[in-house]
């Protein structure tokens, strides 16, 4: 089944201990998201790719990056993870960024950080 | 600003019976879109049923139905004949022009609990 993937479903890091977390999709879809979930609130938008073009949300602090390296994998990158950004992180894709145009989800990255 | 508001933070209901999940929306841009999203548990965002702007007609899936008003600027969502495995965080999201198509905003989520 197309689908999209996250990997680690669970990830623990130590503050300030770079951390990489990885998204794939088998649904060729040109868009990939990065969400932030912390407990008990609603998603928050940090970035998409537009196909290779990067687009960052202005609230998104300098700590988080992202790389596309090619259509199926996008990777979130926090460089220096502080006690505030332990979080759900979820990915998403969809096919182009018509406002009909769906996100699908991930299961989620849920990173501790110590 | 575009806002969702969802304003039951928790609902319980007995096995089998009709729930609505109440979702209200404000952006001045005429053309958006409405999602709702089932999250379990585990975590996943599985997304359930979507209603354009301009839709004629209030959009249905299978158990799920939504309960458009526009003048009132409501999206309701709708399950038939509810299940346990309905148990879970729904989402409320929309997206329009004017903050940027890629963007999807949540409301805060109602938990809803299916009680046998």
């Amino acid at each position: 089944d197309a689908m999209v993937i996250q990997n680690p479903r669970y990830q623990v890091t130590q503050f300030g201990k770079p951390v990489t977390l990885s998204c794939s999709q088998t649904l060729n879809h040109n868009v990939m998201y990065w969400y932030q979930q912390k407990s008990s609130q609603a998603p928050k938008l940090l970035f998409h790719y537009y196909d290779k073009d990067f687009n960052n949300e202005a609230d998104t602090p300098d700590n988080f990056q992202s790389r596309r390296p090619n259509t199926s994998f996008c990777f979130l990158d926090i460089r220096s993870p502080g006690l505030g950004d332990a979080a759900m992180y979820l990915c998403a894709t969809s096919r182009d960024i018509r406002l009909r145009d769906t996100q699908y989800f991930g299961p989620g990255t849920r990173l501790t950080v110590l | 600003a575009q806002k969702i508001t969802q304003t039951q933070p928790g609902m319980f209901v007995q096995e089998k019976e009709a729930v609505t999940l109440d979702c209200t929306y404000d952006t001045s841009d005429p053309s958006y879109g409405l999602f709702w999203y089932k999250q379990p548990s585990s975590g996943e965002m599985i997304f359930l049923i979507y209603q354009g702007s301009y839709d004629q007609q209030n959009a249905t899936e299978g158990r799920y139905s939504l309960n458009f008003q526009k003048a009132r600027k409501s999206a309701n969502l709708v399950i038939s004949a509810s299940q346990l495995g309905d148990s879970a965080m729904y989402f409320c999201a929309m997206r329009d022009a004017i903050q940027g198509a890629q963007k999807l905003v949540f409301g805060q989520g109602t938990r809803l609990t299916i009680n046998p």
